[in-house]
């Protein structure tokens, strides 16, 4: 079964600082994807950026972009020039069996 | 299209009670998730279907819960004889098949049982 570890329940940085969000996860799959979500305060989740196991490069929106060690089964996010927008909870998940598997979650805030 | 809508946004309702809410998908997205969320937690996988047939259904959806997706558009999640354990965000995603976890998710109902 696939499992996502999100060790970090809160973090908090400077507005325009760099901030690097981390993921652990499990899976006996070879090609997969992984995703990072984000739900801001009483909104809805959107997706963040997505990662397709089988591509060596990372994956880069915007100021967003992941570190993905496939090997240790890492997946961090890297948030640069943090806004105040960015204040969230953030999600890591991956694919398993036709749904999502989610982590518990990093609460992100950004300070001005 | 206005993505994906859930109703109602907030639910109060009396131990012991039934309640259901509402989930309207994207049109064109043939899959569509339940999945639950505790204060704090990440959500957590309750059920889905594809098209009209419901395919999964987590060992968290115990016999009080069941949902609905009839003619493959809407769906509705009912709760029966609710628990003070029931309260908690219930959220929507919807999907193509083809989308490999590309869900686009809704707001969410925040059930209190009091």
């Amino acid at each position: 079964a696939q499992t996502v570890t999100q060790s970090q329940p809160e973090m908090s940085v400077q507005e325009a600082e760099t901030v690097t969000l981390s993921c652990t996860y499990d899976t006996s799959e070879n090609n997969y994807y992984l995703f990072w979500y984000k739900q801001p305060p009483s909104r809805q989740m959107i997706l963040v950026i997505r990662q397709e196991a089988y591509k060596q490069q990372n994956a880069t929106e915007n100021r967003f972009s992941v570190n993905f060690q496939k090997a240790a089964k890492s997946f961090s996010l890297k948030i640069s020039d943090s806004q105040l927008g960015d204040t969230a909870m953030y999600f890591c998940a991956l694919p398993g069996a036709q749904k999502l598997v989610f982590g518990q979650g990093t609460r992100l805030t950004i300070n001005p | 299209d206005t993505g994906v809508s859930q109703n109602p946004r907030h639910k109060i309702t009396k131990r012991g009670q039934n309640v259901t809410f509402r989930c309207d998908p994207i049109s064109e997205h043939n899959r569509l998730y339940w999945y639950r969320q505790t204060l704090g937690q990440g959500p957590e996988f309750l059920t889905y279907f594809q098209n009209e047939a419901q395919l999964e259904k987590s060992r968290l959806l115990s016999d009080r819960f069941s949902a609905e997706r009839p003619k493959g558009s809407f769906s509705t999640l009912e709760i029966q004889r609710t628990e003070q354990g029931d309260s908690a965000m219930y959220l929507c995603a919807s999907s193509r098949a083809s989308t490999v976890g590309g869900y686009t998710f809704g707001s969410g109902t925040r059930l209190t049982v009091v």
